[in-house]
């Protein structure tokens, strides 16, 4: 079994500031690695992966985590936020055979001007 | 690029009465997934489906059902339905590695718009 610790359940921070969203996980397997991003009232959006090889990964709208084994960690991360980055983040683990998602709780980033 | 479609977007339903949430998965994607929502909580699994094979049931109420038909959508039923059913009802699709070739593995899943479903 797998499971996901968010550190933080909101983040303020001020426009054009860096961010970084935390992510622990637990697990007795491999595991495969996710952020996805929630928009209010919207569905689930995949920011990027970790899947295999470099330990650094880079996801969409600038964002990048860096897959940390040792440590167990998974944390996203942007150099400079916008407004419109203003929403929910959810890490999510998977075992390697290929099945469910298992989500943190989830960090509300809120981004002010 | 086509997305998971999730129909309807919204419902609205009495205590006691049943739902039926419809999904179509991005095309030639072969695995559903069925995730509940509640208000300010984290997605959690309830069923999927590979090849129209039930792959793995996780906290699904014995009220609930679903299945995968010939053509991949996938249809989740919900009777007896009470007040906590109340949520964000998502699908999600994946590839199966091993039938189409050198695309994504399985394991990246993506999430359709949700149908939001509240019990009154």
């Amino acid at each position: 079994a797998q499971s996901v610790t968010q550190l933080d359940s909101q983040v303020p921070v001020f426009e054009e500031a860096p961010v970084e969203l935390r992510c622990n996980y637990s697990s007795s397997v491999s595991v495969y690695l996710f952020w996805y991003v929630q928009y209010p009232n919207q569905g689930l959006q995949l920011l990027l992966k970790y899947l295999s090889g470099s330990t650094l990964v880079k996801g969409i709208n600038g964002f990048e985590a860096e897959f940390n084994k040792s440590q167990t960690s998974f944390h996203l991360r942007k150099p400079s936020v916008h407004i419109s980055d203003t929403a929910e983040y959810f890490c999510a683990v998977s075992g390697t055979s290929g099945s469910r998602l298992t989500f943190g709780e989830g960090t509300q980033l809120t981004v002010n001007p | 690029a086509a997305g998971v479609i999730q129909s309807p977007r919204h419902l609205i339903k009495e205590k006691r009465e049943t739902a039926t949430l419809k999904c179509y998965p991005i095309p030639r994607h072969d695995t559903v997934y069925w995730y509940q929502q509640g208000p300010g909580q984290d997605p959690q699994f309830l069923i999927s489906f590979y090849e129209k094979m039930q792959s793995d049931k996780g906290s699904i109420p014995d009220r609930f059902s679903a299945q995968q038909f010939s053509d991949y959508h996938s249809e989740l039923n919900m009777s007896s339905l009470e007040l906590g059913d109340s949520a964000l009802y998502f699908c999600a699709s994946s590839l199966n590695w091993g039938t189409s070739g050198p695309t994504e593995p399985q394991e990246t899943q993506y999430f359709g718009p949700g149908t939001r479903l509240l019990v009154l």
